[in-house]
């Protein structure tokens, strides 16, 4: 069974721009969650989206936004780049149910210059 | 603000040594823990899961929860080189969302 994909890899971008990440969930997982990982916050929660309804926020700028599509397929998209959001972006996939497990993509690091 | 809090380490063990690592949750009301392991340059991959108080083995790995303390741990026995690594622990309650603590290194030397 395929694990969660996460598109691209690397990407580089310059302040003010703004770039979409895609993630694609283990087949059968209805739920993905967004994290960003720096060395010096961890991780740190940005959204959950199941059967294409944002469940959960966590407590970024509405510069970060996400989505997700009938496939379960999601998106998440941050506009106006800053420096700051330089890190690198976790995606993960579950079932959907409570207290469930995740599984983590190998990530988009994304750097801002 | 919930949030769950470990030790940043460095922590440093020999090999087959066991490892102790800690961490505490301020939400009284969460429910599952976990604890995930994160090499280097690698995304966080899930080793243990514990839903009630009490002990939980999985191989050399032992898991314990105590609720009323909002204490969760992680014991690793016989400690290999191979299990150096950054250690996340993490707790949610029903449909919440899953919080993570900024992970405790682990270095095991041979």
């Amino acid at each position: 069974k395929a694990g969660v994909t996460q598109t691209p890899r690397y990407l580089i971008k310059t302040r003010g721009q703004q770039v979409t990440l895609s993630c694609s969930p283990i087949s059968g997982h209805r739920s993905v969650s967004w994290y960003q990982q720096t060395p010096g916050q961890g991780l740190q929660f940005l959204f959950e989206y199941f059967s294409e309804t944002q469940r959960n926020k966590g407590n970024f700028p509405g510069r970060f936004s996400g989505r997700q599509f009938s496939n379960s397929r999601s998106e998440m998209n941050v506009s106006t780049l800053e420096l700051g959001d330089s890190a690198l972006y976790l995606c993960a996939s579950s079932l959907g149910q409570s207290n469930e497990k995740l599984f983590f993509g190998s990530g988009t690091q994304l750097s801002v210059l | 603000q919930k949030e769950v809090e470990q030790n940043s380490g460095p922590l440093s063990v020999p090999e087959g040594a066991i490892a102790s690592l800690n961490c505490t949750y301020s939400d009284r009301v969460s429910q599952s823990f976990f604890w995930y392991r994160q090499y280097s340059g690698k995304s966080p991959e899930l080793i243990m899961s514990i839903y009630s108080n009490g002990d939980k083995e999985d191989g050399r790995f032992t898991a314990q929860l105590n609720k009323a303390s909002q204490y969760v741990s992680l014991l690793i026995r016989d400690s290999q080189p191979s299990d150096s690594a950054t250690y996340l622990c993490a707790s949610n309650q029903a449909g919440t969302a899953l919080i993570f603590g900024k992970g405790t290194t682990l270095s095991v030397s041979s």
